[in-house]
């Protein structure tokens, strides 16, 4: 069946570091790959997503490419700010022949924490 | 402003009794879901529904219930026969899951935190 991995946190930033998240994924086909973040006591709000292999998603300073070589969606921000400590989800949408495609498979989720 | 409410924000409970947490969505999407999040962990999905009266059991279905009598609505009920139920729970939508929804993008509703005492 369809699994994210993603790694573990949490991870400490100082403001304006550079930050990865590493996301790989096992999936049948050609799924669908999102980023989420969760701030504390809230629900999910999507960040980005990737729908083909190659493709980069973008949103507020954070990237991430579908690698299907390498079955990853690593996410990266080049300078994070305080404001972005949250958790952060890969998530993956199975493809469109198979009988997952419409549900989210979820990675355990990334604690970061930014400090002034 | 289009999006998803859940209530209550935090629900208390005492063991032996049912509880229904309540989702309501205002984007006209034909899909649903309801989810729980225990701490270190990822979403669990519990229950889903593509349509109008009908729905579809997930992962960790034991022990909930749910009903879609209208597009707008999904209701989860916690039975007594949920052995842990303590957890945050999360509703979502998103557009049909089959032709249309091709990038199944989900939306998120704020959460309900159920306590057992």
């Amino acid at each position: 069946g369809n699994s994210v991995t993603q790694m573990e946190g949490p991870v400490t930033l100082s403001e304006e570091a550079f930050l990865t998240i590493n996301c790989t994924y096992t999936a049948t086909g050609y799924p669908s790959l999102f980023w989420y973040v969760q701030y504390p006591g809230e629900g999910l709000q999507l960040l980005l997503k990737a729908t083909k292999a190659d493709d980069k998603g973008s949103n507020k300073g954070f990237e991430a490419t579908y690698r299907k070589e390498t079955t990853s969606f690593h996410l990266e921000k080049g300078s994070v700010q305080v404001s972005d400590s949250a958790v952060y989800f890969c998530a993956l949408s199975g493809a469109m022949t198979t009988d997952s495609w419409g549900k989210l498979q979820f990675g355990a989720g990334t604690q970061v924490v930014v400090t002034p | 402003d289009g999006g998803i409410t859940q209530s209550p924000k935090y629900l208390f409970r005492k063991e032996g009794q049912n509880v229904t947490l309540s989702c309501e969505q205002n984007l006209n999407h034909d899909a649903m879901y309801w989810y729980r999040q225990d701490p270190g962990q990822g979403l669990r999905l519990i229950y889903y529904s593509q349509i109008v009266n009908d729905f579809q059991k997930g992962d960790i279905a034991e022990g909930y219930s749910v009903s879609r009598e209208k597009k707008e609505s999904f209701p989860l009920t916690v039975t007594s026969a949920q052995k842990n139920p303590t957890a945050f729970y999360l509703c979502a939508s998103s557009e049909q899951a089959s032709a249309g929804g091709r990038y199944n993008e989900q939306f998120f509703g704020p959460g309900t935190r159920l306590t057992v005492l």
